[in-house]
């Protein structure tokens, strides 16, 4: 069975710094992927960034860009620039390829607050 | 257009009561999803439908049922709630199962049985 761990269950970091939020995860599959979704206190949760496994370049999205190791089963997510809007849960996902039931497999949250 | 709508927003239920959460989607999404999410848990699947007529059970389904009339709608039912399905529902959706697709979730509900 697949897990994943976040360490970090709370986090603080400077308006404008960098700060990075590590996820680890556990698998014997080769083909997966992985998310980072966000959890703003309005409770919704958005998609931040997506890696395919089998894609070695780490993925990268505006502001918000991954660490992918595979073989060390790490994935963490690094925010630069962080801004007061970033004040939210982070989740690290996992889902195999081709799981039929779509099944997300997610960390237990890191809860990130931005400070002015 | 509005996604994805869960209705209520919040409940407080008395134990043994039944109640049904709603989720409609307007992306005409093929796999849909209810997760609950719990403090320290994460989010946890509890039942997921990959079409309209099919459903199937995900990781955490006692207690609860869905069903999949059509292509919108995703209702999830408690026959006789329990404290510990105080949870938080999110329902989602997605252009279909089993790959990289992005989930799109609704804005949750907050249960609380008492």
């Amino acid at each position: 069975a697949q897990t994943v761990t976040q360490s970090q269950p709370e986090m603080s970091v400077q308006e404008a710094e960098t700060v990075t939020l590590s996820c680890t995860y556990d698998t014997s599959e080769s083909n997966y992927y992985l998310f980072w979704y966000k959890q703003p206190p309005s409770r919704q949760m958005i998609l931040v960034i997506r890696q395919e496994a089998y894609k070695q370049q780490n993925a990268t999205e505006n502001r918000f860009s991954v660490n992918f190791q595979k073989a060390a089963k790490s994935f963490s997510l690094k925010i630069s620039d962080s801004q007061l809007g970033d004040t939210a849960m982070y989740f690290c996902a996992f889902m195999k390829r081709g799981e039929v039931r779509g099944k997300l497999i997610f960390g237990q949250g890191t809860e990130l607050s931005v400070k002015p | 257009t509005a996604g994805i709508t869960q209705a209520p927003t919040s409940q407080i239920l008395a134990a043994g009561r039944s109640m049904t959460l709603r989720c409609t989607q307007d992306m005409r999404h093929n796999a849909m999803y209810w997760y609950r999410q719990d403090l320290g848990l994460g989010l946890r699947l509890i039942h997921y439908s990959n079409t309209a007529g099919t459903t199937g059970k995900g990781e955490v389904p006692d207690g609860y049922s869905v069903s999949r009339a059509n292509t919108d709608d995703f209702p999830l039912t408690l026959a006789s709630a329990v404290p510990s399905q105080t949870s938080v529902y999110f329902c989602a959706s997605s252009v279909r199962s089993g790959a990289h697709n992005e989930q799109f979730f609704g804005p949750g509900t907050r249960l609380t049985v008492l």
